[in-house]
């Protein structure tokens, strides 16, 4: 079983839809956790962190259950700009190591 | 402008021909990780280094090596490569109280023939 597993995808939904991933994790010591995303054949780029209390910034919304061990991230009022792949990262070790997951892949069509 | 540069972009070999492909950051960061992306796995991560002369294996460290002899560079060295090590490399940098951001370098396209 990976580490860190995502639905690949792909979602194809339409502009101005929400959206939503799940991301779940089976290292129980994950200490914290990200949302990266990456566009077609370029570096991943932080998107938001995600903590227990649940966060938002603008349109994304991210939050994290412990218990269930996973993580979920919310693309409101999506945009044709919103297409990518999402990551979900957790790291443990004091942050020394980062397990990626696979991805989902998401494409906004207009 | 903050940077983590890798070279070369693309790079085409052959079976058992070493290669290096450099790392370097503009950021003064700690820590430097390398990372190879394949189709259905994800990002996994190589090599990483705490700091000068500190590194660590990561998850699929197998048929390569690095070092740190300076901090701002961080060359990820293939001895003698193989088919299996056709990927997509990235370079990333974070600093010790940069709140777990990391900065990715642009990837390097290795085929490996």
């Amino acid at each position: 079983r990976k580490e860190v597993e995502q639905d690949p995808g792909p979602f194809n939904v339409p502009e101005g839809a929400t959206v939503a991933f799940n991301c779940t994790y089976s290292n129980s010591a994950s200490q914290s956790f990200f949302w990266y995303r990456q566009d077609c054949r370029k570096e991943p780029k932080l998107l938001m962190s995600v903590y227990s209390s649940g966060n938002e910034d603008g349109r994304f919304t991210a939050q994290l259950n412990r218990a269930s061990q996973y993580i979920s991230l919310l693309i409101r009022d999506s945009k044709l700009s919103d297409s990518a792949t999402y990551l979900c990262v957790s790291t443990f070790q004091g942050a020394q190591k980062l397990v990626f997951g696979q991805g989902t892949r998401l494409t906004i069509n207009p | 402008e903050a940077q983590v540069t890798q070279n070369p972009r693309y790079l085409i070999t052959v079976t058992g021909k070493k290669l290096t492909v450099t790392c370097s950051q503009n950021m003064n960061h700690e820590y430097m990780s390398w990372y190879r992306q394949d189709p259905g796995l994800g990002l996994r991560q190589i090599y990483y280094s705490m700091n000068v002369e500190v590194t660590d294996k990561g998850d699929v460290p197998e048929g390569y090596k690095v070092s740190r002899k300076e901090k701002r560079n961080f060359p990820l060295i293939l001895e003698s490569p193989s088919p299996n090590q056709t990927s997509l490399y990235f370079c990333a940098s974070r600093g010790r109280l940069g709140k777990n951001i990391q900065y990715f370098g642009a990837g390097t396209r290795l085929s490996v023939l």
